[in-house]
């Protein structure tokens, strides 16, 4: 149980464009995901996070107008990264927490993001 | 504000040897806290969390942690080391009641040769 999938795993999009990436709970409803970000060589730094029904919550320096998060439902958050640059080239992984269990939020298999 | 130090970027033992991997945090109270592994490209996969009870935590692959309030140090070990623990290996805290929102330490890569 606490599958979280994320798709897709690699991506390579042109500079300018937008790409969507999806977190998906598989087998427990989220009411809360998280999307991080995770440089080359770097530690993972949390984005922002995501409440089903609400506006997401942008850590200090990240920004909202190019990073949209929507969770929509209990099951699903995408995260689009709008006008991508090669500064953007990253590894995204998003974390779900589950309902009913008050305990760790359970990792997707995280998504490479590169942009040329 | 948590903080999460991990000592050491790298760190290399021989197949067989004890493991240990250096975390300390800083936290006004003590926090929830975590170790995840990373292999290459891949997502995050939790090896053992403190959360209250026993400071002696048990986790999967053989791992195991402890709590050090008086040391606000949570560091991670294994007996002996395995070829298939290479990976990436990160100590993690989060505030207590506010599960799921992470704040990490910088990763230790443990190298295992044979």
């Amino acid at each position: 149980g606490a599958v979280v999938s994320q798709h897709p795993s690699r991506v390579i999009c042109k500079s300018g464009t937008s790409v969507k990436i999806e977190c998906r709970s598989l087998d427990f409803q989220a009411t809360t995901m998280f999307w991080y970000r995770q440089f080359p060589k770097q530690s993972l730094m949390l984005m922002a996070t995501s409440n089903e029904g609400s506006k997401a919550t942008y850590e200090q320096g990240v920004e909202k107008d190019k990073f949209l998060i929507n969770h929509a439902s209990l099951t699903l958050s995408t995260l689009t990264v709008t006008s991508a640059h090669p500064e953007d080239s990253s590894f995204y992984i998003c974390s779900a927490k589950e309902v009913r269990m008050n305990t760790e939020a359970f990792f997707g298999q995280g998504t490479r993001l590169t942009v040329v | 504000a948590q903080s999460v130090t991990q000592l050491g970027s790298h760190v290399s033992v021989s197949e067989g040897a004890l493991v240990l991997l250096r975390c300390n945090y800083s936290s006004s109270v003590p926090p929830y806290l975590f170790w995840y592994v990373q292999y290459p490209n891949q997502g995050l996969q939790l090896l053992l969390k403190y959360t209250t009870g026993a400071t002696l935590v048990k986790g999967i692959n053989g791992f195991e942690a402890e709590f050090k309030k008086s040391e606000t140090s949570f560091h991670l070990t294994k007996p002996s080391a395995h070829m298939s623990d290479a990976a990436e290996y990160f100590c993690a805290v989060s505030e207590r009641g506010s599960y799921g929102k992470l704040t990490f330490g910088q990763g230790t890569i443990l190298t295992v040769h044979p």
